[in-house]
């Protein structure tokens, strides 16, 4: 079956650092693929998606790439600020699957000014 | 504004007992979702539906039930049957069910049985 992995966390990070979360993936279709982050206490948000291989989404200054060759979608952004504190979520969504979404078990990041 | 709204945001229940929480979206789309999220975990499937009057089990559907009478309605019914009910609960929904559509999720509900 469809699986998404993360990398372990937390993650602890000083103000302006750079920031990399790994994320692979297996799947039996070709899926898209989500990044998602969620705030205490509240429901998951889009932050980017990639639907087709090469493409990288972006979105306030995060940015990941759908790596086919690797199965991977890394969420990288230059400069982390103390309000990208949050848990995020990789997901794949496989059209043989009828097109449910699979979540990784979620990285929590912690920005300190 | 179009959005989800769950409610209530917080609830406690004493074991034995159903309870059903609520999920209502008028962002018109077709496609609603349930998941169940447990501290230090992803995501797991409880029921999807793609159109009115349909639903599939997800993951982990034993002692839950739905519906889906209404496009913008997908109540969850948490019944006894449910061994460890206590969780916090998203209701989702995406403009179809097509792989390429993100979820819109709802702020969440906090069950809590004792």
């Amino acid at each position: 079956g469809d699986s998404v992995t993360q990398m372990e966390g937390p993650v602890t990070l000083s103000e302006e650092a750079f920031l990399t979360i790994n994320c692979t993936y297996t799947a039996t279709g070709y899926p898209s693929l989500f990044w998602y982050v969620q705030y205490p206490g509240e429901g998951l948000q889009l932050l980017l998606k990639a639907t087709k291989a090469d493409d990288k989404g972006s979105n306030k200054g995060f940015e990941a790439t759908y790596r086919k060759e690797t199965t991977s979608f890394h969420l990288e952004k230059g400069s982390v600020q103390v309000s990208d504190s949050a848990v995020y979520f990789c997901a794949l969504s496989d059209p043989t699957n009828a097109g449910k979404s699979t979540f990784g078990d979620g990285t929590t990041l912690t920005v300190k000014p | 504004d179009g959005g989800i709204t769950q409610s209530p945001k917080y609830l406690f229940r004493k074991e034995g007992q159903n309870v059903t929480l609520s999920c209502e979206q008028n962002l018109n789309h077709d496609a609603m979702y349930w998941y169940r999220q447990d501290p230090g975990q992803g995501l797991r499937l409880i029921y999807y539906s793609q159109i009115v009057n349909d639903f599939q089990k997800g993951d982990i559907a034993e002692g839950y039930s739905v519906s889906r009478e209404k496009k913008e309605s997908f109540p969850l019914t948490v019944t006894s049957a449910q061994k460890n009910p206590t969780a916090f609960y998203l209701c989702a929904s995406s403009i179809g069910s097509g792989v390429e559509y993100e979820q819109y999720f709802g702020p969440g509900t906090r069950l809590t049985v004792t």
